[in-house]
């Protein structure tokens, strides 16, 4: 079984803060991504990784950035926590494939700037 | 970019009856296209999937179709049962030039009364 955790369930910050948001995943895959979810907005992506130490901006990059130090392991981090950055954040991974492409979530975490 | 269309974006049916739910997207290059279905409080999961070199895939009660040349995929489920009570994502991706990249739609609320 897959598993990708999440290091908060929910965190509440004050705006200004420097945030930072870990997904771990257990099953040695290539691909690990970053979403926030908003209703009516779907799940749109921040960054994503396809291996360590390298990243891509998703759609939704400003004011994030990540970190990937070792293959298990991304972080989120917010320099600066603003109000609009209350959201769900979703982490998820998967393996690197030109014929399968299932991505496994995290249970998320939900963050509220206040 | 790519771009996903889904809709409607709330969908209420009768216990027993079809629902079905329409994507959109804006890349012809996208080959491959997941649907995730996300129960309250819970992680996003896939449950169902489908190829561009695929017109329908039906798995028991759940179908997805494609129609490449109008670039629009659907979820089809019949006889609806309450624990199909759900936010239903469609996703496109180019497996081929993007990697584990996908791009997911606005979600679709699906509830099955009974």
């Amino acid at each position: 079984d897959v598993k990708v955790t999440q290091s908060s369930r929910y965190l509440v910050k004050r705006t200004g803060e420097k945030v930072f948001l870990e997904c771990v995943q257990d099953m040695d895959h290539e691909n690990m991504f970053w979403y926030r979810q908003d209703p009516g907005l779907g799940l749109r992506l921040i960054y994503f990784s396809y291996d360590v130490k390298m990243k891509e901006k998703g759609d939704i990059p400003e004011g994030y950035s990540v970190s990937r130090e070792k293959k298990e392991r991304f972080s989120l981090i917010l320099e600066s926590a603003s109000t609009n950055q209350t959201s769900m954040y979703l982490c998820a991974s998967s393996l690197y494939s030109h014929s399968y492409n299932e991505q496994f979530f995290g249970p998320g975490t939900r963050l509220t700037v206040l | 970019g790519e771009n996903v269309e889904q809709h409607p974006s709330t969908l209420s049916v009768q216990e027993g009856d079809s629902a079905v739910i329409k994507c959109t997207y804006s890349d012809s290059a996208s080959n491959y296209f997941p649907w995730y279905k996300q129960e309250l409080g819970k992680r996003p999961q896939l449950i169902i999937d489908i190829r561009s070199n695929v017109g329908e895939k039906k798995d028991q009660r759940i179908a997805v179709t494609l129609n490449k040349t109008a670039k629009h995929f659907s979820l089809h489920i019949t006889e609806t049962q309450p624990e199909d009570s759900a936010v239903y994502f469609c996703a496109a991706s180019d497996l081929y030039n993007q990697g584990g990249k996908l791009i997911f739609g606005q979600g679709t609320e699906l509830s099955v009364k009974p």
